[in-house]
């Protein structure tokens, strides 16, 4: 497996708190992708970062805020969680965005609101 | 926007049956990856294919891609318990900064 972590792993909150969970990555890869994954929807891109401080959104980025400072890692940030945003979180990252790159996903993290 | 449909989204298969999922997508894609999840983990990577009409087989696991590159599938032949998960395809679009669109994904029980 690529040397991608999470964390935390596993987090249970509350409505209205903020909440940044943490991707970091061994590889030095320079694309970065923070996905949620729901039933019935899949996998659904949130924000995704081509470089240090190079950021843009994906297609259900509403609610959510990224910051990348260092290329290993990448953070993703609900500044006020809602019981929507209730899901498991993926981390990816590629050697590049050109076509033929694969994605390595982390492991996950779990995000509970209530 | 890029649309990548897949089907079914559940699929249950006596043990040594085969299995197809199918992936529709409303665009012209430059390439299609396809990554397994297993129950509990995260995707992992499969295959890639990026030639019209292109085949290649992994296996057991033989992935398509259509003369149009619009559309893919992957079939299982003879499905073992191991082959137990959920299959996405990943589709990448033409133009651009080329985005990848996963679809819903196809879950795969394997009844022994």
């Amino acid at each position: 497996d690529a040397g991608i972590t999470q964390s935390p792993r596993h987090k249970v909150t509350e409505t209205g708190t903020p909440v940044t969970l943490r991707c970091h990555q061994t590889e030095n890869h320079r694309y970065m992708y923070w996905y949620r994954q729901d039933p019935g929807h899949g996998l659904r891109l949130i924000h995704y970062s081509y470089g240090v401080k190079d950021t843009d959104k994906g297609e259900v980025s509403d609610g959510y805020s990224v910051s990348r400072s260092k290329t290993e890692d990448f953070l993703l940030t609900l500044e006020s969680a809602t019981s929507s945003q209730t899901s498991v979180y993926f981390c990816a990252i590629s050697e590049s965005g050109q076509q033929y790159n694969e994605q390595f996903f982390g492991p996950g993290t779990r995000l509970t609101v209530l | 926007g890029q649309q990548v449909m897949q089907i079914p989204q559940y699929q249950h298969v006596q043990e040594g049956e085969d299995f197809t999922t199918y992936c529709n997508s409303s665009t012209t894609l430059s390439n299609i990856q396809w990554y397994k999840q297993r129950p509990g983990g995260h995707p992992v990577f499969l295959i890639q294919l990026v030639k019209s009409g292109e085949v290649k087989k992994q296996k057991r696991l033989t992935f398509q891609f259509g003369e149009a590159k619009k559309n893919s599938s992957l079939h299982i032949t003879a499905t073992q318990t191991t082959d137990v998960g959920t299959y996405f395809c990943a589709g990448r679009n033409s133009g651009g900064y080329q985005k990848v669109t996963f679809g819903i994904g196809t879950k795969l029980q394997v009844i022994p």
